[in-house]
């Protein structure tokens, strides 16, 4: 099984504040998909990349962007956070099974 | 946008008892897939559908890719206190990547 691996597991912000949160993979996989699950939903898909494009948005903001490296690791930023930006973050790759998530980042604006 | 419709929202059984759920959109789709997740988790894929009357099954896990490919069903068999969790159907919606979800079902075992 692949493993999708997300740092930092928990994160507490003020609001305003800028995050970053970081996804890594075992194995380089070349496309990426980001997700934030508020709590009692399922997962909302915010952004995807492929080889380092972005090629795909949901109904997010500009203040959430990402980068993907040549490594295929990836990152989402959050500028001027809000409170409602609380929730659990996920990253998925896409494998020849579907999708592998890892096991999120637990944000809290406060 | 499209959407999905789990149901039931919630269900209480004992163990050993059988559950069925299921998930409908209002579009079609062209998979179907089943996840499971727990407390302080991300999502695990359970079952995987990939064409319109499909059965597929993954130990006590049994599902279907609804004939209308607007509909898949979830059954799981005698089920055990690991089964507790919150089951999402999520799909790809026809020619996007980007996976929509479901409501959720969340599955409690009552002792």
């Amino acid at each position: 099984e692949t493993g999708v691996t997300q740092s930092p597991t928990h994160l507490i912000k003020t609001r305003g504040q800028q995050v970053t949160l970081r996804c890594s993979s075992q194995s380089g996989h070349n496309t990426v998909s980001w997700y934030q699950q508020a709590l009692g939903q399922g997962p909302q898909f915010i952004f995807q990349y492929y080889r380092e494009e972005e090629n795909g948005r949901g109904n997010f903001p500009p203040r959430f962007s990402g980068l993907q490296f040549p490594n295929y690791s990836s990152e989402l930023n959050v500028n001027a956070l809000e409170l409602d930006d609380s929730a659990l973050y996920l990253c998925a790759i896409r494998t020849a099974r579907g999708y592998t998530f890892g096991s999120g980042t637990r944000l809290t604006v406060v | 946008g499209q959407q999905l419709n789990q149901s039931p929202q919630s269900m209480f059984i004992q163990e050993g008892e059988d559950v069925s759920m299921n998930c409908t959109s209002s579009s079609i789709f062209n998979t179907w897939l089943w996840y499971k997740q727990d407390p302080g988790e991300g999502p695990v894929l359970l079952i995987a559908l990939y064409k319109a009357g499909e059965l597929t099954s993954n130990g006590r896990l049994t599902a279907q890719f609804g004939i209308t490919r607007k509909d898949s069903f979830l059954n799981i068999s005698a089920s055990i206190p690991s089964d507790v969790g919150i089951y999402f159907c999520a799909g790809p919606y026809f020619g996007n990547e980007k996976l929509t979800f479901g409501t959720g079902t969340r599955l409690t075992i009552i002792p």
